[in-house]
């Protein structure tokens, strides 16, 4: 069975500090991995996603992940945080139609 | 990108009463639809898988008659939540995928039973 781990709950940074949130997951099959943020009063938005190829991989908003087969993670960084990055990040995995959710991670950065 | 409409956004309904939420993939077929419970500065609680054509998987301890969805087409899934109670309060969020792709979310909605 799929199972995704996210062991940051709560992470407060200042603005400009670099930011990297863990995620490990568990599933032997085909291994698709996303992540996705909620900012305050909307609804969850893809940041990026890894299917195959490139490791390492670009979204939106200055954030990248790197998917390490041999740790089973899949780590989201940004180099430098701004106050707009306070949100909830969510690592999903998902192989044919399932989707496993983390627990979530709630980043607050504060000025 | 993909655009999953969730309406209503907003709804309160009496002690009781049954309240119906739709689920639309505006422009893809989703061959798969989630439903999904956030409480209050919580994850998301998967509530129930539904495929096309097929009856939903409940995740344990959801109430599958309390629960009722339906996926009728690849563009539409409805959740209705029968004799509503006051505990039944949550926001529901809908998501929708294909085979292998990422998933799409619809915007919530906040459900207020009074």
């Amino acid at each position: 069975a799929q199972s995704v781990s996210q062991h940051n709950h709560h992470v407060i940074l200042s603005e400009a500090a670099s930011l990297e949130l863990g995620c490990n997951y568990s599933y032997g099959g085909t291994v698709n991995l996303f992540w996705y943020v909620q900012y305050p009063g909307q609804h969850l938005q893809l940041l990026l996603k890894y299917f195959s190829g490139d490791p390492l991989v670009k979204g939106i908003k200055g954030f990248e992940a790197e998917f390490i087969k041999s740790k089973f993670s899949f780590n989201l960084r940004k180099p430098s945080v701004q106050w707009s990055d306070t949100a909830e990040y969510f690592c999903l995995t998902g192989g044919g139609n399932k989707l496993t959710f983390g627990t979530g991670t709630q980043l607050k950065v504060e000025l | 990108g993909a655009v999953v409409s969730q309406h209503p956004s907003r709804v309160i309904c009496k002690s009781g009463t049954s309240v119906k939420i739709e689920c639309r993939s505006l422009d893809f077929q989703a061959t798969t639809m989630f439903w999904y419970r956030q409480f209050p500065k919580q994850s998301l609680m998967l509530m129930a898988t539904s495929n096309e054509g097929s009856k939903a998987t409940y995740e344990q301890g959801v109430e599958k008659d309390k629960f009722l969805i339906n996926h009728a087409s690849l563009t539409l899934s409805t959740l209705t939540v029968t004799s509503a109670h006051p505990e039944d309060s949550s926001f529901y969020i809908c998501s929708a995928k294909q085979m292998n792709t990422e998933a799409f979310f619809g915007q919530g909605t906040r459900l207020t039973v009074v």
